[in-house]
């Protein structure tokens, strides 16, 4: 089946910084979903992208669908401790909408 | 409006035990996912309901895990026996349509010793 790769795997980073992290897939996605997990919670849905190209922005997140249609990536400027957290790519793996898969996550900290 | 309601929030079983979780899902929403979360890793997808019909169960161990939609609605997922490895966190979502943002519940912790 399909599958998303995400980087970096963790980072830690001072508060006030910004961050970017990245999603990449092997095949075309049509929709790229991001969402922020916090400890014992379910995944909360931050931004949605359905068009190549298209620069999204949720508060101090922006997300970019890549032209290829095989990445996105997602950048949180100035960050601060509730950030923490761990940021999922995901999407429909194909056509049908179907298949919808999640990246294996990238784990945020910040240090104040 | 209300999201995603799961029961029971955390389940302790022995192995080769039976246990089901419930899901019901934002109203209005034709499509319905349950997850599987093992600890450190990403949420897998086991099934995938539009109304009560099943598109997607290709990673469903169906020697073991059934699910149900009945309705259209609300949906349960069950562990039948259960072994060491089921230990995760179970994730329903719910979608508009197939290609619409999914929004989660806060999941069942599921423990099996």
């Amino acid at each position: 089946g399909q599958q998303l790769n995400q980087s970096p795997q963790s980072m830690f980073i001072q508060e006030g910084e910004d961050v970017s992290m990245n999603c990449t897939s092997s095949s075309i996605f049509n929709t790229w979903l991001w969402y922020k997990q916090d400890p014992g919670e379910g995944p909360v849905l931050l931004i949605a992208l359905y068009k190549a190209g298209e620069l999204t922005s949720n508060g101090r997140l922006t997300a970019q669908f890549g032209i290829t249609r095989k990445d996105s990536f997602l950048n949180i400027s100035a960050s601060i401790p509730s950030d923490v957290g761990i940021y999922f790519c995901a999407g429909p793996g194909d056509n049908y909408g179907q298949n919808f898969v999640f990246g294996p996550g990238t784990r945020l900290s910040v240090l104040p | 409006e209300a999201g995603v309601a799961q029961s029971p929030r955390y389940k302790i079983i022995e192995k080769r035990q039976s246990v089901a979780f419930w899901c019901n899902p934002i109203s209005g929403h034709a499509t319905l996912y349950w997850y599987q979360q093992i600890l450190g890793q990403g949420p897998k997808l086991l099934i995938q309901f539009q109304n009560n019909g099943v598109v997607d169960d290709s990673q469903l161990p169906k020697d073991r895990f059934s699910a149900e939609r009945l309705k259209g609605v609300d949906s349960t997922l069950k562990i039948q026996p259960a072994k060491l490895e089921d230990s995760a966190v179970y994730l329903c979502a719910s979608s508009l349509a197939r290609w619409g943002e999914a929004f989660f519940g806060q999941g069942t912790r599921l423990t099996v010793v």
